[in-house]
């Protein structure tokens, strides 16, 4: 089984509409994240959580909210989706290291279609 | 500002061929982590290597190596003799270093295609 997981993984959903993406993972990490990515930009980080009560918004977190309901479960919420929110979105984990940073392991991602 | 650079957006090789992806980054910090990951067709991100700035020392895993100059601001990454299974979407990325547990965000560059033709 992953130890990523994301759900679903493609959405189809109409301007207006409130969506979520749920995160899991297995792999009994603190910190999780949240990113969307576009075609020509890479990805880019909407929130980040290092525990159930620490999160921080990242480079573009207008339009977005996140909920962190335990260590394991990291869900985006999409209040009012719009057409430039059309995206694949991904879940990642990562552990502290020893060192100052450590390594993202990237979920499957979700693919969303905002009509 | 954190800047990484994939000059490269498309690559195409024929198979058993040597191909090299770019990469660049800006930084003021001097303490900071680059890693590279992997985008095959099927979408999931997969980590492929994380290196520290104080270790400039080439790694090599298989048939993939990378190339770490500070002089540069680069971190090149080297497919040798490439196969169709290679082709994907590659991502370097950099992490800053701001304190212990402070912040461990990934700048992404914006990917190069790797088509790898039979």
């Amino acid at each position: 089984d992953a130890d990523v997981t994301q759900t679903p993984r493609n959405r189809i959903t109409k301007t207006g509409k409130r969506i979520m993406l749920e995160c899991s993972q297995t792999k009994g990490h603190d910190r999780m994240y949240w990113y969307r990515q576009d075609p020509g930009l890479g990805l880019r980080l909407i929130y980040y959580s290092f525990d159930v009560k620490d999160i921080n918004k990242g480079e573009i977190s207008d339009g977005y909210s996140v909920s962190r309901q335990a260590q394991a479960k990291f869900s985006l919420s999409l209040e009012s989706a719009i057409p430039n929110q059309t995206a694949l979105y991904f879940c990642a984990t990562s552990d502290r290291d020893r060192g100052y940073t450590d390594t993202q392991y990237f979920g499957p991602g979700t693919r969303l279609t905002v009509l | 500002a954190q800047k990484v650079t994939q000059a490269q957006t498309e690559i195409s090789v024929v198979e058993k061929e040597d191909v090299t992806l770019d990469c660049v980054y800006e930084t003021r910090d001097t303490t900071y982590y680059l890693f590279w990951y992997k985008q095959p067709p099927s979408g999931e991100l997969v980590f492929l290597i994380r290196r520290n700035s104080f270790d400039e020392q080439n790694e090599i895993s298989g048939r993939y190596s990378w190339n770490f100059q500070k002089s540069t601001s680069s971190f090149n990454f080297t497919i040798t003799a490439s196969q169709v299974v290679d082709s994907a979407v590659y991502f370097c990325a950099l992490s800053e270093v701001h304190g212990a547990g402070a912040t461990n965000k990934l700048i992404f560059g914006t990917g190069t295609l790797l088509a790898v033709q039979p």
